[in-house]
């Protein structure tokens, strides 16, 4: 699998929009873009993940360059329960689906 | 999404002692089931990949012999910590998925401390 590169911590103020980016210069064509995120003490959640396209859902959207060696999550209104540690993983598509977890960005809300 | 659950959340058990701890996928098959431990302010390490039926596969460094997991049916996991010391101390996750190419799901974890 790919590795990721992500900034270790953000701070977004609550109602703003948070963007993470994730750096996955090595990606293979058929590598999807994960997101995860772990709230303290918790396990990890799915959020969102896509291929090449822009993705939405009721979470968040997912912006994916055209060449595919970046990433940007996006939550558009960031709350207070939105603060947790964001993994940005990619993976192949088919045979084992091990998923490598980074160090990710410790994303912080703030009132 | 689906639903997976862990058993217990936490638990303390004194050095040499074995602990079990359970992973049940409520609302689907788990074909496969994997086994992360995490240290504070840590990643996620991914410990072992267990099919259901088969002998699980350990990650380079995890010791098999310490660590026994058991995928015996398509619902359910356990991780045994056999001889348990106080640097097992640890969050222990599981995640299960239905297959090549499924999504994981993880559970919600189990934190034990070895004292």
């Amino acid at each position: 699998d790919a590795k990721t590169t992500q900034p270790t911590s953000m701070d977004c103020a609550e109602g703003r929009a948070a963007n993470l980016p994730c750096n996955h210069s090595t990606i293979s064509g058929n590598e999807y873009v994960y997101w995860y995120r772990q709230i303290h003490s918790q396990g990890p959640q799915y959020i969102i993940h896509g291929l090449k396209n822009n993705e939405t859902n009721e979470m968040a959207s997912l912006i994916i360059t055209e060449d595919r060696k970046s990433s940007t999550l996006i939550l558009p209104h960031a709350t207070l329960r939105d603060t947790a540690v964001y993994y940005c993983i990619v993976r192949v598509s088919t045979g084992a689906n091990n998923l490598f977890f980074g160090t990710g960005t410790r994303l912080t809300v703030i009132p | 999404g689906a639903v997976v659950s862990q058993h217990p959340s936490r638990v303390i058990c004194k050095s040499g002692t074995s602990v079990k701890i359970e992973c049940r996928s409520l609302d689907f098959q788990a074909t496969t089931m994997f086994w992360y431990r995490q240290f504070p302010k840590k990643s996620l390490m991914l410990m072992a990949t267990s099919n259901e039926g088969s002998k699980a596969t350990y990650e380079q460094g995890v010791e098999k012999d310490k660590f026994l997991i058991n995928h015996a049916s398509l619902t359910l996991s356990t991780l045994t910590v056999t001889s348990a010391h106080p640097e097992d101390s640890s969050f222990y996750i599981c995640s299960a998925s239905g297959g090549i190419g499924y999504e994981q799901y993880f559970g919600p974890g189990t934190r034990l401390t070895v004292t």
